[in-house]
């Protein structure tokens, strides 16, 4: 199982570009979770989605969107990129929803 | 929200010395706790859970739980330059499928 995998690892993006990160699990979890983590802070919960076509709004859900067509992706889109969204984003992912979330390697976003 | 609260850090031990990390939560009903390591640039990755009161043993780390106090632990036994990283507490928010996650502390075990 390669696990939770997400691309780019890398991404320098003009302000009011748009980007979409991409996540994809192969554990088939029905939980799947967006964060970012701003430097020296914790991880904020964007969105999260229970199951294919369902999602939900996390504590720092504005500039973001999610959809989950299936149980293996859960793509964040950012529209309108902002200095605000530089941060690293993680993406997790699991099986019951209140077990141990597995973390992909995450993607380093820097807006200018 | 509800809040978890970790101290800001940083702690310094020696190599071969106890590390103490500390996690305090707001939410009453919350049921799962974690604590993860995360090294620098790199992803968290689970090191304990612990769902009841009391102490879990793994190794070389120690978890411990008191839900009266709302409070949850992480010892580290004969630290080792290896366990330096950030360290991270997690409680699941009432009940439900999200964690919430401390500022993370971070550990530095000198030679």
């Amino acid at each position: 199982n390669a696990g939770v995998t997400q691309t780019p690892k890398f991404r320098i993006l003009k302000i009011g570009q748009s980007m979409t990160l991409q996540c994809t699990q192969d554990m088939n979890h029905n939980y799947m979770y967006w964060y970012r983590q701003d430097p020296g802070m914790g991880l904020k919960l964007i969105y999260y989605s229970v199951g294919a076509g369902i999602t939900d709004k996390g504590e720092v859900p504005n500039g973001y969107n999610v959809s989950r067509s299936t149980t293996e992706d859960f793509p964040l889109r950012l529209e309108l990129a902002a200095p605000s969204q530089t941060s690293v984003y993680f993406c997790a992912s699991n099986p019951t929803g209140r077990d141990e979330q597995y973390f992909g390697p995450g993607t380093r976003l820097t807006v200018t | 929200q509800k809040e978890v609260e970790q101290n800001s850090g940083p702690l310094s031990v020696p190599e071969g010395a106890i590390a103490s990390l500390n996690c305090t939560y707001s939410d009453r009903v919350s049921q799962s706790f974690f604590w993860y390591r995360q090294y620098s640039g790199k992803s968290p990755e689970l090191i304990m859970s612990i769902y009841s009161n009391g102490d879990k043993e793994d190794g070389r780390f120690t978890a411990q739980l008191n839900k009266a106090s709302q409070y949850v632990s992480l010892l580290i036994r004969d630290s080792q330059p290896s366990d330096s990283a950030t360290y991270l507490c997690a409680v699941n928010q009432g009940g439900s499928e999200k964690l919430v996650f401390g500022k993370g502390m971070k550990l530095t075990v000198n030679p």
